[in-house]
């Protein structure tokens, strides 16, 4: 069972663009994670949201939790080719199971 | 600081074949993580450990085994590989269970098996 749906999949946008990628389930998470993931590499931190309703910001990107702590954002204003990657989100269960999401594959183009 | 090191970086299997993937920290992180990752399908968890002697199913551990012997090493054993073992692995390591102590990732052993 996929616990944690990422959307869109698949996102190719303009270098400039805005864009927001999703994070959703219908468990509650203690906390949740953003990770970045470039080919042939491993996912790096990006962040991490603890508080329900919490927005962190990263430069040009802004994560939220949601209120209830079920889902989260990832907004990036004017996105850059260095923005592209597979970004995958992790949250942790209140019973200690960590799971991630499929990841949002998102391509800038210069 | 090398942060996770994991060794080899590309393998070619043939069917029925062993071999060790082999991981490293030096962060003196007592959490260990070893998951796949296949195309389209995130990460998998296959085994972890809390710290040296102790070590933990996760939800895809049939085919392999770990070893926890150090703080530093966890490598992960495959016995007699299958192609179902194709995959991309990653070793991981953390402060602590949560996922809000944050996840150092190796940069990862790509395996086919043949």
């Amino acid at each position: 069972t996929q616990l944690l749906e990422q959307s869109p999949q698949f996102l190719s946008i303009q270098e400039g663009e805005n864009l927001t990628v999703y994070c959703n389930s219908s468990s509650v998470f203690s906390s949740l994670q953003w990770y970045r993931q470039e080919p042939g590499e491993g996912p790096v931190l990006l962040v991490t949201v603890v508080t329900g309703g919490e927005v962190k910001k990263l430069k040009r990107l802004t994560f939220q939790f949601g209120d209830a702590r079920k889902d989260s954002s990832l907004h990036i204003t004017a996105a850059q080719p260095g923005d592209t990657g597979l970004y995958l989100c992790a949250g942790d269960l209140r019973d200690d199971k960590i799971i991630f999401g499929k990841g949002t594959r998102l391509h800038i183009l210069p | 600081n090398a942060g996770v090191t994991q060794t080899p970086k590309f393998r070619i299997l043939k069917i029925g074949q062993s071999m060790t993937l082999q991981c490293a920290q030096d962060m003196n992180h007592n959490y260990m993580y070893w998951y796949r990752q296949d195309p389209g399908m995130g990460l998998k968890l296959i085994y972890y450990s809390v710290g040296a002697g102790i070590t933990d199913k996760g939800e895809v551990p049939n085919g392999y085994n770990v070893s926890r012997s150090t703080t530093e090493d966890f490598p992960l054993r495959l016995e007699l590989a299958a192609p179902s073992q194709t995959s991309v692995y990653f070793c991981a390591s953390s402060y602590r269970w949560e996922v809000n102590y944050g996840y150092t990732f190796g940069s990862g052993t790509r395996l086919t098996v043949v």
